[in-house]
């Protein structure tokens, strides 16, 4: 079975400041897809990034960067220099490539960002 | 804007009243993927169509059932419907419904059942 845990219900920050949003998932699988999605007060999921379980490479995309580490099964997010638009819910999820395709969520971090 | 579209947007209706949801993938997108959240099961995978066929099914209730159309859109239908059903329900669409695919989401439909 695979499992998401996102131990951070909620965090609140001052903008610009630097924020990180804890994953850690559970699979059995050798070979496994991670994703982050963000859910704004508008309610749709926008998808943010998607990362092979070969592909330990850390990505930056502007202010997002995204630290993989098999090691301790964790897919950490962290926003620099926060802004108000990035308050949101952060959902991380999780995949295999066999015959069960669905996304396995986390529970969601509430991430507020106060001016 | 992912390029999935859902409707209605909102919906209300009664308990043991009968709804369906309608989607439409993105253009070229052949799997549609159906998911629930709500305040205490978080966002639950209902099921999954691959060009017209059930590829894998989740947390989904027998009075919940779905198809997918030969033009791919697919409908979600929940029937007797209980004031736990209420939630926002996703539909969500990938070019081949492989696992490394990335699932884009539609806006939701928010279901209020009083």
């Amino acid at each position: 079975a695979q499992k998401v845990t996102q131990a951070q219900t909620e965090i609140s920050v001052v903008e610009k400041e630097d924020v990180t949003l804890d994953c850690v998932y559970e699979t059995r699988d050798t070979t496994y897809y991670l994703f982050w999605y963000k859910q704004p007060p508008s309610g749709e999921l926008v998808f943010l990034i998607r990362r092979n379980s070969f592909d330990e490479q850390n990505e930056i995309s502007g202010r997002y960067s995204w630290n993989f580490q098999k090691s301790t099964s964790s897919f950490n997010f962290t926003i620099t220099a926060s802004q108000v638009v990035d308050s949101a819910v952060y959902f991380c999820a999780l995949t295999n490539s066999g015959s069960a395709r669905q996304l396995t969520f986390g529970s969601g971090t509430q991430l507020t960002v106060l001016p | 804007d992912s390029g999935v579209t859902q409707t209605p947007k909102h919906l209300i209706t009664a308990t043991g009243q009968r709804v369906t949801l309608r989607c439409s993938p993105r253009s070229g997108d052949l799997s549609v993927y159906w998911y629930q959240q709500s305040l205490d099961q978080g966002l639950q995978f209902l099921i999954q169509y691959y060009n017209g066929e059930e590829r894998a099914k989740g947390n989904i209730l027998e009075r919940f059932s779905a198809q997918q159309f030969p033009d791919l859109h697919s409908e979600l239908n929940l029937s007797s419907l209980e004031l736990g059903d209420s939630a926002l329900y996703f539909c969500a669409s990938s070019d081949s419904g492989r696992g490394a695919d990335t699932q884009y989401f539609g806006p939701g439909t928010r279901l209020t059942v009083l």
